[in-house]
């Protein structure tokens, strides 16, 4: 079964902690994605990556970046987190096969309450 | 005026009937459409894609494109109750490296036993 996985669930940090959130993917995607998901606001792209070691803003950058080492494994860091980054946080995938770049694959989901 | 539109609903169905959910979009050179299905505490997860004008059934799903109109559609026959969650619409504008999913907010479906 393909399969996007988060580490986390849910985490509580406290403002100006360093938050790490990785996501690993098992369907040799070359696509990878972070979004945030916040109500009335919908889904908002944080960083892409269309390839290893690559990574490109999205809409929404400021006070996160990203690592991708391996084709498998896009991390999003919050270097310091606040409380405007409580939210919940999806990272995704896809391939890049025909219109497949749009079909994407979501984790779970990582809910983050910084207090 | 937002790039893809949806009606936030929620939109009310009695279980057996027929659901239609819609979504218009601005760019005229978008190629590619997707329907995602959201339940409450969820991820997304993909339920139609559609690429050319006309109708792609799949199951009770049938979705419509009209790029003339610049609209698509989801249909649901024989909605369930387990039908009931949010149905976010997804067009992909651009190509290649320059290309770009643009979200709707998602549409509420209830499906009433």
């Amino acid at each position: 079964d393909v399969k996007v996985t988060q580490s986390s669930r849910y985490l509580v940090k406290r403002t100006g902690e360093k938050v790490f959130l990785e996501c690993v993917q098992d369907m040799d995607h070359e696509n990878m994605f972070w979004y945030r998901q916040d109500p009335g606001l919908g889904l908002r792209l944080i960083y892409f990556s269309y390839d290893v070691k690559m990574k490109e803003k999205g809409d929404i950058p400021e006070g996160y970046s990203v690592s991708r080492e391996k084709k498998e494994r896009f991390s999003l860091i919050l270097e310091s987190a606040s409380t405007n980054q409580t939210s919940m946080y999806l990272c995704a995938s896809s391939s890049n096969r025909d219109y497949a770049p749009g079909e994407l694959f979501f984790g779970e989901g990582s809910r983050l309450t910084v207090l | 005026q937002k790039e893809v539109e949806q009606n936030s609903g929620p939109l009310s169905v009695p279980e057996g009937a027929i659901a239609s959910l819609n979504c218009t979009y601005s760019d005229r050179g978008s190629q590619s459409f997707f329907w995602y299905r959201q339940y409450s505490g969820k991820s997304p997860e993909l339920i139609m894609s559609i690429y050319s004008n006309g109708d792609k059934e799949d199951g009770r799903f049938t979705a419509q494109l009209n790029k003339a109109s610049q609209y698509v559609s989801l249909l649901i026959r024989d909605s369930q109750p387990s039908d009931s969650a949010t149905y976010l619409c997804a067009v992909n504008r651009g190509a290649g490296n320059n290309r770009k999913l643009i979200w709707g907010l998602g549409t509420s479906l209830a499906v009433n036993p």
